[in-house]
């Protein structure tokens, strides 16, 4: 089993569609978790921190689910610019070394 | 507040040469950690330093690849005799403080072409 698993997609989705992706990790130490934003061929961008109480973020929603060992990312109201590829990151108590997702690729369409 | 900067965006090595790729990290930040990511692929750890040390680098090939970040100057990364497999796109990201306490901020990348 991987250490972090995406679905890769693609989820083909309108404007103004709710989309939602998860996360699963293998390691039960697993303490900080964050989603983080690929635009093809650029560099990954930080979208937001996932906490243990969720967190919300205009349309952007995170969840964690230790229970389960996922994280999740909701989309409300999708708008042409959010296509791009979402990458759940890992990182395991006192480890400095994060695992990235392969991620998961979004196509907002009109 | 310029952001963390790579050089070259684009390298083209023939098989055998050597590649050497720069990473300045933004004002402030001593952490930097260097990631491959092959096409398709998501991005893989390769090394992480701070200044004039090698933090871990248990995701970089034993042989000819090796990093650097000295005190003063960017952080390197050198691959020595590349082979096609070598062909990347590799990040540098830089963060203030150990990883767990903050966000890493990525470079543009150097795609790395190995013919």
């Amino acid at each position: 089993r991987k250490e972090v698993e995406q679905d890769p997609g693609p989820f083909n989705v309108p404007e103004g569609a709710t989309v939602a992706f998860n996360c699963t990790y293998s390691n039960s130490a697993s303490q900080s978790f964050f989603w983080y934003r690929q635009d093809c061929r650029k560099e990954p961008k930080l979208l937001m921190s996932v906490y243990s109480s969720g967190n919300e973020d205009g349309r952007f929603t995170a969840q964690l689910n230790r229970a389960s060992q996922y994280i999740s990312l909701l989309i409300r109201d999708s708008k042409l610019s959010d296509s791009a590829t979402y990458l759940c990151v890992v990182l395991a108590g006192g480890s400095y070394i994060p695992t990235f997702g392969r991620g998961t690729s979004l196509i907002v369409h009109p | 507040n310029a952001g963390v900067m790579q050089n070259p965006r684009h390298l083209v090595r023939r098989r055998g040469q050597e590649a050497r790729l720069r990473c300045s990290p933004m004002k402030g930040h001593s952490h930097v950690y260097w990631y491959r990511q092959l096409p398709e692929e998501g991005l893989k750890f390769m090394v992480y330093l701070q200044k004039e040390n090698i933090i871990d680098e248990s995701g970089m090939p034993k042989e000819r690849f090796s990093a650097e970040f000295p005190k003063e100057g960017p952080s390197i990364l050198r691959i020595q005799q590349v082979v096609r497999g070598d062909s990347a796109a590799y990040f540098c990201a830089s963060s203030p403080q150990g990883l767990e306490n903050n966000e890493q901020f990525f470079g543009p990348g150097t795609r790395l072409t190995v013919l």
